[in-house]
């Protein structure tokens, strides 16, 4: 069963728009949320994330919101550019003590191509 | 700061070869350490973490095997690879925290083709 879900296995953007990238979630005990860009034969590089006390949080380009009640997230770029193509992971996790706080659970990832 | 070395890059090896990945962190001590599978068509699934030296726990049951001989290094193996165990092969480390956001940090990875 998988617990974290990025239903869109790819998507194409103008360079300069906006692009969003989407992810749901069913295990209610995640309470922070990251997402992840992967070139290919690249490990993924922390980007961003949120705990679950909030509803957004911003970094520049790139701005995470959370929906707790419709277990969502998503991730705007804006303006995207060429240099945003990659694979994108959403991941959760639950940051209580114990054996749990260890693990993150990914999505299969989104592949932004961003066309200039 | 903090640096994280996995190798080889690249694996081509037969089935029913052993096969050893290695994994070292640099600039940090007591990480926990993590090793991530990424099959064709998959996400990233968690395969093995460790919190501590000869502390390993197992996610995903089957032929492989990890250890950590040391403080920074993380090792996983398998006696008899299969065609199954082809993929891409990621290494991560974070903060030894017993609470709070688990933010990881993941090595260059290491493509394994088992023919």
């Amino acid at each position: 069963d998988q617990q974290v879900k990025q239903n869109s296995p790819s998507l194409s953007v103008q360079e300069g728009r906006i692009s969003i990238l989407n992810c749901d979630y069913t295990n209610s005990m995640f309470d922070y949320f990251l997402w992840y860009k992967k070139y290919p034969a690249e490990g993924p590089t922390f980007l961003i994330s949120i705990s679950s006390i909030k509803d957004k949080n911003e970094d520049g380009r790139f701005t995470v919101f959370l929906n707790k009640s419709a277990k969502h997230l998503s991730l705007h770029i804006v303006p995207s550019q060429p240099g945003d193509s990659a694979v994108y992971f959403c991941a959760a996790g639950v940051s209580d003590s114990g054996a749990g706080s260890y693990q993150l659970t990914f999505g299969k990832g989104t592949k932004l191509s961003v066309i200039p | 700061s903090q640096t994280i070395h996995q190798w080889p890059a690249t694996l081509v090896q037969p089935v029913g070869s052993p096969l050893s990945l290695e994994c070292t962190v640099e600039g940090t001590s007591n990480p926990n350490l993590y090793w991530y599978r990424q099959a064709a068509g998959r996400g990233l699934q968690l395969l093995f973490y460790s919190v501590g030296i000869g502390q390993i726990s197992s996610e995903v049951p089957q032929n492989l095997s990890a250890s950590r001989p040391q403080d920074r290094q993380f090792i996983l193996s398998s006696k008899k690879l299969l065609l199954s165990d082809s993929g891409f092969y990621l290494c991560a480390w974070s903060v030894g925290l017993n609470s709070g956001a688990n933010v990881l940090t993941f090595g260059a990875g290491s493509r394994l083709t088992v023919l």
